[in-house]
């Protein structure tokens, strides 16, 4: 399966913008790039996914380098309740387990 | 329901027993999986349901750990001989085909003592 790497922790001041940056070098064509965050005592939640275009939904935007090796997911207007570790996840067309790394810490202060 | 649910939500069990965790998922979902969490570390993909048929366990650790879905909707993660190892958060997510977004649960927080 294709590994994604990510920074260990970012922090950001509330209602600035936060980029989390993911590299996946050694992704395949038929790979969807997914993106979730975990609040803490919660289980994961989704927070959006693309394949090769740039994305937007009403939680965050997920821009994606032309040679898809690499990604950012944009938390346009961070808020308290964004603190969560924010996993990159590499998922094939075919089937849909989701191989969780260590995700991103992302610490938000007032 | 609205979303997944597992029950228990906590579960502490003495060394060497046996535990079954149940996950019901969202109504009509096909696709069913479960992840095991242990602290500070990424959810760990343990068994992966569509229908009534396991399309993927190579995540179970070993055969103390064995998980069904009889009728294709409830699954049951099942776990002999319980060791302090197997302590963690215990996480089921289920999504209507396998490529769409994946909705989880709150999990099950076993302890072994």
């Amino acid at each position: 399966d294709a590994k994604t790497t990510q920074p260990n922790s970012m922090e950001s001041n509330e209602e600035e913008p936060v980029h989390l940056p993911c590299n996946h070098s050694t992704i395949s064509g038929t790979d969807y790039i997914h993106w979730y965050r975990q609040l803490p005592s919660q289980g994961p939640e989704y927070v959006i996914h693309g394949l090769t275009s740039n994305v937007n939904n009403r939680m965050a935007s997920l821009a994606i380098a032309e040679d898809r090796k690499s990604s950012t997911l944009i938390l346009h207007r961070a808020t308290l309740r964004d603190a969560a570790v924010y996993y990159c996840i590499l998922r094939t067309d075919s089937w849909g387990k989701l191989q969780f790394g260590a995700g991103t810490q992302v610490v938000v202060t007032p | 329901g609205a979303g997944v649910s597992q029950t228990p939500s906590n579960k502490v069990t003495e060394k060497g027993k046996y535990v079954e965790l149940r996950c019901d998922p969202i109504s009509g979902h096909t696709a069913l999986y479960w992840y095991r969490q242990s602290l500070g570390q990424g959810p760990e993909f343990l068994i992966y349901f569509q229908g009534t048929g396991a399309a993927d366990d190579s995540g179970l650790p070993n055969d103390r750990f064995f998980a069904v879905r009889p009728e294709g909707s409830v699954s049951t993660l099942k776990i002999q001989r319980t060791e302090r190892g197997d302590s963690a958060v215990y996480l089921c997510a289920s999504s209507s085909v396998p490529t769409t977004e994946a909705f989880f649960g709150q999990g099950t927080r076993l302890t072994v003592v």
